[in-house]
């Protein structure tokens, strides 16, 4: 079955440096992948989708990803954190047309 | 832009309650999810619905149903409230099929006491 792990369940950064959030998946096949962004009180959105077209996918406010099927990881990235950046992200792997897997969160906080 | 409005924000129900959580979405998408989201556990699906008065389970129905009436419109009802279904209940649609990204609500945070 279809799943994700999400390897850390917070990461604290400084404003200014890099942000690194991983995630494997395990899937049969060439999977779709997503990372999601929540802010506190608010639902989630998408950051960015990978479906087989590039290994390096660009999503919004800076944010990029690497899908590495060797590896079974689609690891989330920002050269440079701001402080709005503190929030939830999930990674999301689709289980079939319509059902998606979410990991269980990584939490990030930017210190100023 | 995609709304999805859920009707409440807060709710604090009783032990036994029938609730129903509402959620309405502006863009004609033939699809509609019920989450909820606790800590440390992600997002869990409920039910979901790709068609009018088209329901299929998700990975924990246990304790809730959906109505699905019109398109825009899907409720998922608590037939009795426990204190186990205290948690963050999200409503989310797609057009079509396919991978498609889902569109969240703000979500509705059940009580119940």
């Amino acid at each position: 079955a279809q799943s994700v792990t999400q390897l850390d369940s917070h990461v604290s950064v400084s404003e200014g440096t890099p942000v690194l959030l991983r995630c494997n998946y395990s899937s049969s096949y060439s999977p779709s992948l997503f990372w999601y962004v929540q802010h506190p009180n608010k639902g989630l959105q998408l950051l960015l989708k990978y479906t087989s077209a590039a290994t390096l996918v660009k999503g919004i406010n800076g944010f990029e990803a690497e899908f590495k099927k060797s590896e079974t990881s689609f690891h989330l990235t920002k050269p440079s954190a701001h402080m709005s950046d503190a929030a939830e992200y999930f990674c999301v792997v689709s289980v079939s047309d319509y059902k998606l897997s979410f990991g269980a969160g990584t939490t990030v906080t930017v210190r100023a | 832009d995609v709304k999805v409005t859920q009707s409440s924000r807060y709710l604090v129900k009783r032990t036994g309650e029938k609730v129903f959580l509402e959620c309405v979405q502006d863009m004609d998408h033939e699809n509609m999810f019920w989450y909820r989201q606790d800590p440390g556990l992600g997002l869990r699906l409920i039910y979901f619905s790709y068609d009018v008065k088209m329901k299929e389970k998700g990975d924990i129905p246990e304790g809730y149903s959906v109505s699905r009436e019109k398109k825009e419109r899907f409720s998922l009802i608590l037939e009795s409230a426990s204190t186990n279904q205290t948690s963050m209940y999200l409503c989310a649609s797609t057009p079509g099929r396919g991978g498609s990204p889902l569109h969240f609500g703000n979500g509705t945070r059940l009580t119940v006491t």
